[in-house]
């Protein structure tokens, strides 16, 4: 059980254009996603937190016009990097709140903007 | 906030030997206590908690050792094997609606 899911797992986009990555909770309800950037060798970075029907809460630093999140329905986080730059290039992880305070984590969507 | 610390930031051990990886945090608030492996090109998966009124926790050739007076919690792997290389990462949290904080990672690697 507890299992996330990502879409796409790679994605290769062209600078100015906006990228759409879906997180999903398979066989749980979350009323909380998160949204974290990883560069490489390096910790995961909190973006966001999301939260079902409600608008997102956004780290310090982070631009919430050009990341924006959705969370539609128990199951479903999406985030959307908008017009996407060279330097928006990273990997994106999502998580969703189980219970007992524990997060799952998707796989991961690779993005390279060129 | 809470502020985690992970050492060592690289580990590299034989196969068959143990590793023990360290983190420290600085809220005593902290319950919560999660450790998560992350393999190559993959999201990081949740291998073993423990919680603040546990000291140890175990789960075949891994276990987790909490000392609350301390405030520091360590990840034991023993018997390890190849297949066991990947980052650790150890995570602190107030639990409920707090957002763990996550340590720097341990980078793992295993030698046949």
């Amino acid at each position: 059980g507890a299992v996330v899911s990502q879409h796409p797992s790679r994605v290769i986009c062209k600078s100015g254009t906006s990228v759409k990555i879906e997180c999903r909770s398979l066989d749980f309800q979350a009323t909380t996603m998160f949204w974290y950037r990883q560069f490489p060798k390096q910790s995961l970075m909190l973006m966001a937190t999301s939260n079902e029907g409600s608008k997102a809460t956004y780290e310090q630093g982070v631009e919430k016009d050009k990341f924006l999140i959705n969370h539609a329905s128990l199951t479903l986080s999406t985030l959307t990097v908008t017009s996407a730059h060279p330097e928006d290039s990273s990997f994106y992880i999502c998580s969703a709140g189980g219970s007992a305070d524990t997060q799952y984590f998707g796989p991961g969507t690779r993005l390279t903007v060129l | 906030g809470e502020n985690v610390e992970q050492h060592p930031s690289t580990l590299s051990v034989q196969e068959g030997d143990s590793a023990v990886i360290k983190c420290t945090y600085s809220d005593s608030a902290s319950n919560y206590f999660p450790w998560y492996k992350q393999e190559l090109g993959k999201g990081p998966q949740l291998i073993i908690d423990i919680r603040s009124n546990v000291g140890e926790k175990k789960d075949q050739r891994i276990a987790v050792t909490l000392n609350k007076t301390a405030k520091h919690f360590s990840l034991h792997i023993t018997e390890t094997q190849p297949e066991d290389s990947a980052v650790y990462f150890c995570a602190a949290s107030k639990g409920g609606s707090y957002i763990p904080t996550f340590g720097r990672g341990t980078s793992l690697i295993v030698h046949p």
